[in-house]
């Protein structure tokens, strides 16, 4: 069966810090990667997705970046972090229409 | 441009007490409607996928349907474990990244 391992579960950065938040799919090949933020009352919002190795997509212009260095590593980053980029960051894969989510990641920029 | 409306934002339940939440959608040619669960600082969980007018699909005490205008989760006796936001979601118009309305937070009182 497909996993989705995404980490840490939380984490608390000093404004101007980078940022490394990554996500791995087990079980399955090639597949459709997103990574979404959720701030209290705004809902999901999807910041990148990739459909291949080094295929990304960006959907809100902002600091952060991703990558896809491998089939199914995903990495969100960032080189210097805002107090904005406060948020929940979730990590999902998708064989075909429905996506899975990974736990998420809490993160804090004070 | 593609839209998904949850109402209500938050419902209070008595144990037992059945109800429905809606979702509403603007987006055309639909390739599917995703039911999902949270709960608090976890990841979205994947409950039901709805593809056509008419179609139900069923999981313990939720039944989902859809409309060509939006989708209903209904629920019936709820009991305190059902307590959780429930988020709807559509693919956008070209590829596969879904768009999720804000949700509606469910609390099941006993």
């Amino acid at each position: 069966s497909q996993t989705i391992h995404q980490w840490p579960a939380t984490l608390v950065q000093p404004v101007g810090s980078p940022l490394s938040l990554e996500c791995t799919v087990e079980g399955t090949s090639n597949p459709n990667l997103y990574w979404y933020r959720q701030a209290a009352g705004r809902g999901l919002q999807l910041l990148f997705y990739s459909v291949g190795i080094g295929q990304i997509s960006s959907e809100v212009p902002q600091n952060l970046s991703a990558s896809r260095p491998q089939d199914r590593q995903f990495i969100l980053s960032s080189k210097k972090l805002l107090l904005s980029d406060s948020g929940f960051y979730l990590c999902a894969w998708s064989p075909t229409s429905e996506a899975f989510f990974g736990q998420g990641t809490r993160l804090t920029v004070v | 441009e593609d839209q998904v409306t949850q109402s209500p934002e938050a419902l209070r339940l008595q144990e037992g007490e059945s109800s429905s939440l809606n979702c509403s959608y603007t987006v055309s040619g639909l390739r599917g409607l995703f039911w999902y669960r949270q709960d608090p600082g976890k990841g979205p969980e994947f409950l039901f996928t709805l593809y056509s007018a008419g179609e139900e699909k069923e999981k313990e005490r939720l039944k989902a349907t859809l409309t060509k205008k939006e989708s209903f989760l209904h629920i019936t006796a709820p009991k305190p474990e059902d307590s959780a936001t429930y988020l709807c979601a559509v693919p956008r118009r070209a590829g596969t990244a879904l768009i999720f309305g804000k949700g509606t937070t469910l609390s099941v009182s006993s």
